[in-house]
């Protein structure tokens, strides 16, 4: 079966640098995405990552490890606007559609303090 | 340019009721989701659709219905409501998955309360 795992909170200050992890278990891995989404509002697309490595996006990068089944989501200089769920999502060739639908993680409730 | 457009916002039903959730895109998507989200869970998947005339299950499709017979066009119906069905719903398109990194684009959701 498929199987996401992230944090449920954490919380970080102004200014600072944190690090969001998933783990995910699938069958026909495919890709993987890191969504934003603030209370109240969709999610919005940040990353992609379907090779093993570092994809850098200004202030925030995601990183993949295929072989471990592990990604993590880092975002520098944290500012208040940033306080927001941050969802994993993994693309997995076995569930429907042609490349493969998407699976959502629970998503990490982030909170950025002054 | 729109992106995905979702309609009603929110929406207070009563047991039993029915109604369509409708979600529309104009960016010539051929690949279009619904999704539930529920508090503390993750988004799971309705409904989908890869093309006109196509649609499938997904992991959650009990007490729902879609049909899709225009590309711009993906309707969710609820048939007889139940308490269950509370949920924020969310619609998505992406483009062909010969893209190499498409992503969803979603709508702002709706908020369906059933009383």
């Amino acid at each position: 079966g498929q199987n996401i795992d992230q944090p449920t909170e954490m919380t970080a200050t102004e200014g600072a640098i944190v690090q969001i992890n998933c783990t995910y278990q699938t069958s026909g891995f495919n890709g993987l995405f890191w969504y934003q989404q603030h209370a109240g509002e969709a999610p919005t697309f940040l990353s992609y990552n379907v090779l093993d490595g570092l994809e850098e996006k200004g202030r925030f990068s995601s990183f993949l490890s295929r072989s471990k089944g592990y990604s993590y989501l880092l975002l520098k200089e944290l500012q208040m606007k940033d306080s927001a769920s941050y969802l994993c999502a993994v693309r997995d060739r076995n569930y429907g559609g042609s490349q493969g639908n998407l699976i959502f993680g629970k998503g990490t409730k982030l909170s950025v303090k002054p | 340019n729109a992106g995905v457009t979702q309609t009603p916002k929110f929406r207070i039903l009563k047991i039993g009721q029915s109604m369509t959730l409708q979600c529309a895109q104009d960016m010539n998507h051929n690949y279009m989701y619904w999704y539930r989200q529920d508090p503390g869970m993750g988004l799971k998947l309705i409904y989908y659709s890869v093309g006109a005339g196509i649609t499938d299950k997904g992991e959650v499709p009990n007490g729902y219905n879609v049909s899709r017979s225009t590309t711009e066009d993906f309707p969710l119906r609820l048939e007889l409501a139940a308490p269950s069905q509370t949920s924020v719903y969310f619609c998505a398109s992406s483009s062909w998955a010969g893209t190499a990194n498409y992503g969803y684009t979603f709508g702002s959701g709706t908020r369906l309360t059933v009383v």
